[in-house]
């Protein structure tokens, strides 16, 4: 079954560092989202993508976030300089935008800022 | 967004059913209701969606009364792997909308 990857597992980095999160979505979705988890806390929408830019974002999206498409396979959210609160698990989705909009999510990256 | 509100909790044993009512006083004529499951230190996962009466999968059922204020989600026969987080979530099903998770009903299951 087709799923989303996502690189690296877990990411440790130092307050003030950019860190580029990778994602594999499912290859014939269309529409590409961002989502994070701050531990004990909800899953909150970041960003959806949809045909090379961004659809929506959220207030948490600000100037020091952005996302990318790469090429034809890759999508990725960069984090310009990495503030404490940042520290969280971020979740790649994907849909098809097919029946029920159903997303699929990877596994997610866990990025500690210390 | 139609605002959702769920038990914080809930404790069952394996083999028995569980239900979780969701409710959802606000919901719009052309918002879908739709439950999201997530283990712990995994995304979320797409269970199950309907739009009124009852709708089943493999996984799952759904139960929604005529007014639509709330619904239910019913797992048959749970076992210790169905411990996770669920989630209601009520929204349009405009191709690429955001997903607005609440804080979803913690399910136990024990042995």
């Amino acid at each position: 079954e087709p799923e989303v990857t996502q690189t690296p597992s877990h990411q440790v980095t130092q307050m003030g560092q950019e860190v580029i999160l990778r994602c594999v979505p499912i290859s014939n979705h269309l529409y590409f989202y961002w989502y994070r988890q701050i531990l004990g806390q909800k899953v909150e929408f970041l960003v959806s993508f949809y045909n090379n830019e961004i659809s929506e974002k959220s207030e948490i999206f600000d100037d020091q976030f952005s996302v990318e498409r790469p090429d034809g396979s890759n999508f990725t959210l960069k984090i310009r300089s990495t503030k404490l609160e940042d520290s969280a698990m971020y979740f790649c989705a994907s849909s098809a935008g097919g029946p029920y909009n159903e997303q699929f999510f990877g596994p997610g990256t866990r990025l500690t800022v210390l | 967004l139609a605002k959702t509100t769920q038990p914080i909790s809930m404790d069952s044993y394996e083999g028995q059913e569980v239900n979780i009512t969701c409710s959802h006083n606000n919901i719009a004529t052309n918002d879908y209701i739709t439950w999201y499951q997530q283990f712990p230190s995994q995304g979320p996962r797409f269970i199950i969606q309907g739009y009124k009466t009852k709708v089943t999968n493999e996984v799952a059922s759904l139960f929604i009364p005529a007014d639509r204020k709330s619904s239910t989600l019913s797992l048959p026969r749970v076992s210790l792997s169905d411990t996770a987080v669920y989630y209601c979530l009520v929204g349009g099903m405009e191709y690429g909308n955001k997903l607005v998770f609440g804080a979803g009903t913690i399910l136990r299951v024990k042995s």
